[in-house]
């Protein structure tokens, strides 16, 4: 079946530019995550979606940072005036809820800010 | 400050030897620890957990040991083959109430050898 789609798998862009990124999470997954991965390091925590509530927005590293999820389906991930240490790999999962520890994950975007 | 990290960060081995990887954490307060496989190019995929009142699990394959006295995690695949080659985060499940958040390391890279 259909696994987690991301889109773009790769942007480029400019210091001080808006970027949009967007996750397609597996049908019938209530939860949604969005993590960073800087390169040669561990996935870092930014937010999680469950079903309606409000999202837990504990990891998001500035108020440049944010995201929506329209019910259970697709998120976009916005960041605003990007800055070079933006540069990352930008990874979504989603899951049957929260309490299972097994996460599917999509290939991500690759950012790069100039 | 809470962290979970990784003795080694690049293991190799011959094709059929049984590799170990090794994690140690420093939060004795996660109901679960978890081992992600992320081959080049993909997101991160589920391999095993192990709650936190287990010592052993095993699935196919592969083994799970944590110990809990000295803090650390380990996960032991049998028959290494090429297609194990990959990097490894050990992750750890953590939060006190509602949402809990997986907190990963900075990951083990293994190269098998044919």
């Amino acid at each position: 079946g259909a696994g987690v789609s991301q889109s773009p798998s790769n942007k480029v862009t400019e210091k001080g530019k808006d970027v949009e990124l967007r996750c397609d999470p597996i049908s019938g997954h209530t939860a949604l995550y969005w993590y960073r991965q800087r390169l040669g390091q561990g996935l870092e925590f930014l937010i999680y979606f469950q079903g309606n509530s409000a999202p837990d927005k504990s990891g998001l590293p500035s108020d440049r940072f944010s995201a929506e999820r329209t019910g259970e389906s697709v998120s976009t991930l916005t960041i605003q005036r990007t800055q070079q240490e933006d540069s990352a790999v930008y990874l979504c999962a989603s899951s049957l809820g929260s309490k299972t520890n097994e996460q599917f994950f999509g290939p991500g975007t690759r950012l790069t800010v100039l | 400050g809470e962290s979970v990290g990784l003795h080694l960060p690049t293991l190799s081995v011959q094709e059929g030897d049984n590799s170990i990887i090794n994690c140690a954490y420093s939060n004795s307060a996660s109901d679960y620890f978890i081992w992600y496989k992320q081959e080049s190019g993909k997101g991160p995929q589920f391999i095993i957990d192990i709650r936190s009142n287990m010592d052993k699990r095993q699935g196919q394959r592969v083994t799970v040991l944590l110990n809990k006295t000295v803090k650390h995690l380990s996960l032991q695949i049998a028959a290494t083959q090429p297609g194990d080659s990959a990097v490894y985060f050990c992750a750890e499940k953590r939060g006190n109430t509602g949402f809990q958040k997986l907190v990963f390391g900075t990951g083990t890279r293994l190269l098998v050898s044919p």
